[in-house]
């Protein structure tokens, strides 16, 4: 079963326009939204996170739109750079009584942005 | 400060064979997971360490697969009788053990990738 869906699989951008990237959960004892961002040959790094208490959380060029009721949240990269050529990876993570959990992980969007 | 490392950068072993797997967390996080990322796919737990907590194991795929995290830092990612399935790149990372509010960010190593042949 996954619990956590990420779409699309694949997505090509000019240069400036704006990349989106949809995840959905099924899991409501999720609490932690985090998009990791990840170069070929190198390990994901953390983009930016959310938790279900706001709908939006924006830094620099990067958003999170959160929609607790549907169950979903999205990226949005704005001014798109071919720097930010990457694949994206949505996650979310349970919250045991405070203590750190796993991250459960969407299967990935390869974004490309063209020049 | 230094990342999380993981060593080898490369691994190619013959099937059955058994590999060991090593993880260098961030000096002072006492939380330690290991990720399976298979081509085209995300990123598959495995396992969970954290402090001196039994390890949350619910991830393993197989009985061949174990782990240990010596003296609460290193830790060992070992595959006995690795199969071609097993191929994949295998990822470490680490993390403060409470977290501040609203950041529970993990860090990864580079990740091992292991080719069974």
């Amino acid at each position: 079963q996954q619990q956590v869906k990420q779409s699309p699989q694949s997505l090509i951008v000019q240069k400036g326009g704006i990349s989106i990237i949809n995840c959905a959960y099924e899991n409501t004892a999720f609490d932690y939204f985090p998009w990791y961002q990840q170069f070929p040959g190198k390990g994901p790094a953390l983009l930016i996170a959310i938790r279900p208490d706001v709908s939006e959380k924006k830094e620099g060029r990067f958003t999170i739109s959160f929609n607790k009721s549907a169950k979903q949240f999205s990226l949005h990269i704005m001014d798109s750079q071919p720097g930010d050529s990457a694949t994206y990876f949505c996650a979310a993570s349970p919250n045991y009584g405070g203590s750190q959990g796993n991250l459960i992980f969407g299967k990935g969007t390869k974004l490309s942005v063209k020049p | 400060g230094a990342g999380v490392s993981q060593s080898p950068s490369n691994k190619v072993t013959e099937k059955g064979k058994d590999v060991e797997l090593r993880c260098d967390p961030i000096s002072g996080h006492t939380a330690l997971y290991w990720y399976r990322q298979s081509l085209g796919q995300g990123l598959e737990f495995l396992i969970y360490f954290q402090g001196n907590s039994a390890p949350d194991k619910s991830g393993l795929p197989s009985d061949r697969f174990s782990a240990e995290r010596t003296g609460g830092s290193v830790s060992t990612l070992t595959i006995q009788r690795t199969q071609q399935e097993d191929s994949a790149v295998y990822l470490c990372a680490s993390s403060l053990a409470s977290p501040i509010a609203g950041r529970r960010e993990q860090f990864f190593g580079p990740g091992t990738r292991l080719t069974v042949l």
